[in-house]
């Protein structure tokens, strides 16, 4: 089955640390995004990709890296620099025309 | 920068009651409009999508749109304790090549048994 798989589903972390999240899709789609969810929060756009080894920063890029080196993965370095990184991470991938989003499971990540 | 407002409820509806959600938006210029459901701790997952003015019906739900009023409105019929949920409204921002989506803050929905 075609979908989204993101790992881990939680993930805890030191201050002080960089953590990646990966995200792979089998879907064949072009576009791929990183959000963040906060609680009571929408989602908030943290970078995205519209085809391999280019990449564009969203809302929120500042403490996080990606990189785009195949189709089928884009993920998702949670920095240091990040100051409050504990959230919902969720990727998607984008079907062209629509313009809907496909939703990975999501990574939960705490920093202790 | 481009807004999607919506009321963050909770919104409590008895079962088989109509639920009504509300959205606006301030970036005149979007096509698409998007409804997203996401279950507490889950991922968002799609209603519908609507891009005309009108009414769009899928099943129990129709989406409303007015593009005059920047506004657009999820109505689910016949309310089951299994759409208690968050939902999210998102519009698709405008400008050429843009595939980017904006995510309102979502409402929460209770349907009381």
């Amino acid at each position: 089955d075609g979908g989204i798989t993101q790992s881990p589903k939680y993930l805890f972390r030191k201050e002080g640390q960089n953590v990646t999240l990966s995200c792979e899709q089998n879907l064949n789609h072009d576009a791929m995004y990183w959000y963040r969810q906060d609680p009571g929060q929408g989602l908030r756009l943290i970078y995205y990709s519209q085809i391999v080894n280019d990449f564009q920063k969203g809302d929120i890029a500042e403490g996080y890296s990606v990189s785009r080196e195949k189709k089928e993965s884009f993920p998702l370095t949670v920095t240091s620099a990040q100051k409050n990184p504990t959230a919902f991470y969720l990727c998607a991938s984008h079907i062209r025309g629509t313009g809907e989003l496909f939703f990975g499971e999501g990574s939960r990540l705490t920093v202790l | 920068q481009k807004e999607v407002e919506q009321n963050s409820g909770p919104l409590s509806v008895p079962e088989g009651a109509i639920a009504s959600l509300n959205c606006t938006y301030s970036d005149r210029g979007s096509q698409s409009f998007f409804w997203y459901r996401q279950y507490s701790g889950k991922s968002p997952e799609l209603i519908m999508f609507i891009y005309s003015n009108g009414d769009k019906e899928d099943g129990r739900f129709t989406a409303q749109l007015n593009k005059a009023s920047q506004y657009v409105s999820l109505l689910i019929r016949d309310s089951q304790p299994s759409d208690s949920a968050t939902y999210l409204c998102a519009v698709k921002r405008s400008g050429a090549g843009s595939y980017q989506l904006t995510f309102g803050k979502g409402t929460k929905l209770s349907v009381i048994p």
